[in-house]
């Protein structure tokens, strides 16, 4: 079975900040990786994706994240951070169907 | 519609009462999920429909959770005889069928459903 493992359950930060939230996951065989963003009072939506090529990925907003094979990892980052971007962050996997983390509190500061 | 549309967004239910959930999915998206959300964790998958068939079911807690889409459009996520502990956001994603993007799920608001 998949899993999906966030490091820090609540993360603040001052505004200009840099941000790397953790995503590990469990799956032996080819994923798909997200990363969706919850913004107070509003719904999930997708802030990047990873299914080949590039490990690298750009998303909305300045965000990207980095996938490692070989640390099974899928690490959300972004160079500077904005009050903006208070909200909660996901990463899932997909093999089939999406598994979840149980998400990061991300408070930005001003 | 423009996005995924799911009714109603508060549901209070006393213990024992049926319940049902609707999703309206983005027109012409094939596959459907819904999700349970406990308060401070992510969604857990329950069950996934492609067209009006659904393929997976694996996710639900109990017998007393039952989804259907029967015309592949419009579906409802029925709880009967509610227990304290199923009170969650539920969730409806849909998702289409194009080899790039079939795997990206829209998400609508959900249900925040509490049981008393």
């Amino acid at each position: 079975a998949q899993s999906v493992s966030q490091h820090n359950h609540h993360v603040i930060l001052s505004e200009a900040a840099s941000l790397e939230l953790g995503c590990n996951y469990s799956y032996g065989g080819t994923v798909n990786l997200f990363w969706y963003v919850q913004y107070p009072g509003q719904h999930l939506q997708l802030l990047l994706k990873y299914f080949s090529g590039d490990p690298l990925v750009k998303g909305i907003k300045g965000f990207e994240a980095e996938f490692i094979k070989s640390k099974f990892s899928f690490n959300l980052r972004k160079p500077s951070v904005q009050w903006s971007d208070t909200a909660e962050y996901f990463c899932a996997v997909n093999a089939g169907k999406s598994t979840f983390g149980d998400g990061t509190t991300l408070t930005v500061k001003p | 519609g423009a996005g995924v549309s799911q009714s109603p967004r508060y549901k209070v239910a006393k213990r024992g009462q049926d319940v049902a959930l609707r999703c309206d999915p983005i027109s012409g998206h094939v596959s459907l999920f819904w999700y349970q959300q406990a308060l401070g964790q992510g969604p857990e998958f329950l069950t996934y429909f492609q067209n009006e068939a659904q393929l997976d079911k694996s996710g639900l807690p109990s017998d007393r959770f039952f989804a259907e889409r029967p015309e592949g459009s419009v579906s409802t996520l029925k709880i009967q005889r509610t227990q304290q502990e199923d009170s969650a956001v539920y969730l409806c994603a849909s998702s289409d069928s194009g080899s790039r993007t079939k795997n990206i799920q829209y998400f609508g608001a959900g249900t925040r459903l509490s049981v008393l």
